[in-house]
């Protein structure tokens, strides 16, 4: 089985400030990770992955992800974050002969001006 | 559809009455997923299909709950009996069987009153 630990349920931060939102997971298997991210009063959307190759992945917005099999994390970094980035991330596994995904509780991310 | 889709997207029931949610994948997904996303409780995994079939249904909090999925597209999740404990937003998503990555609709939001 799987677990998804997010080591901070709120990460409040000032516009323009650096982030890291820290994501470890359990597993006896191999598996594939996923950051997802929640905007208030909004679904679920993907924001990037990792399923093999570079550990670093990066999405469309400037967030990052490095998959880092040692310490069994895959944290998520933006350089400097802007108001719109406001919302509940959620990091997931999912093992790599399975279908199931697994999340963590969540981490609230909130830009304050 | 472009999208997964829910209904309703709110629904506010009596507490003992039966209620059902419904889900339209996005054309072409084989796989779905039931999750519930209660506050506090992060995400939980429900039931998944793969077609028609559910091989994992170890979601289910109790018999009250089941799932039918049709035609290898729509999937309606019922309730019976709702119990106040049972309101949450029920979350649907999707995926192609050699993708990696769900899509999500936007939820059903149940309050048991």
């Amino acid at each position: 089985a799987q677990s998804v630990t997010q080591l901070d349920s709120q990460v409040p931060v000032f516009e323009e400030a650096p982030v890291e939102l820290r994501c470890n997971y359990s597993s006896s298997v191999s598996v594939y990770l996923f950051w997802y991210v929640q905007y208030p009063n909004q679904g679920l959307q993907l924001l990037l992955k990792y399923l093999s190759g570079s550990t670093l992945v990066e999405s469309i917005n400037g967030f990052e992800a490095e998959f880092n099999k040692s310490q069994t994390s895959f944290h998520l970094r933006k350089p400097s974050v802007h108001i719109s980035d406001t919302a509940e991330y959620f990091c997931a596994v999912r093992p790599q002969y399975g279908n199931k995904l697994v999340f963590g509780a969540g981490t609230i991310l909130r830009v304050k001006s | 559809g472009a999208g997964v889709s829910q209904s309703p997207s709110n629904k506010v029931t009596e507490k003992g009455k039966d209620v059902e949610l419904r889900c339209d994948p996005i054309s072409g997904h084989t796989a779905l997923y039931w999750y519930r996303q209660s506050l506090g409780q992060g995400l939980e995994f429900l039931i998944y299909f793969q077609g028609n079939s559910a091989p994992d249904k170890s979601g289910l909090p109790s018999d009250r709950f089941s799932a039918e999925r049709t035609g290898g597209s729509v999937s309606t999740l019922t309730i019976q009996r709702t119990q106040q404990e049972d309101s949450a937003v029920y979350l649907c998503a999707s995926s192609p069987q050699s993708n990696y990555g769900y899509t999500f609709g936007s939820g059903t939001r149940l309050t048991v009153v």
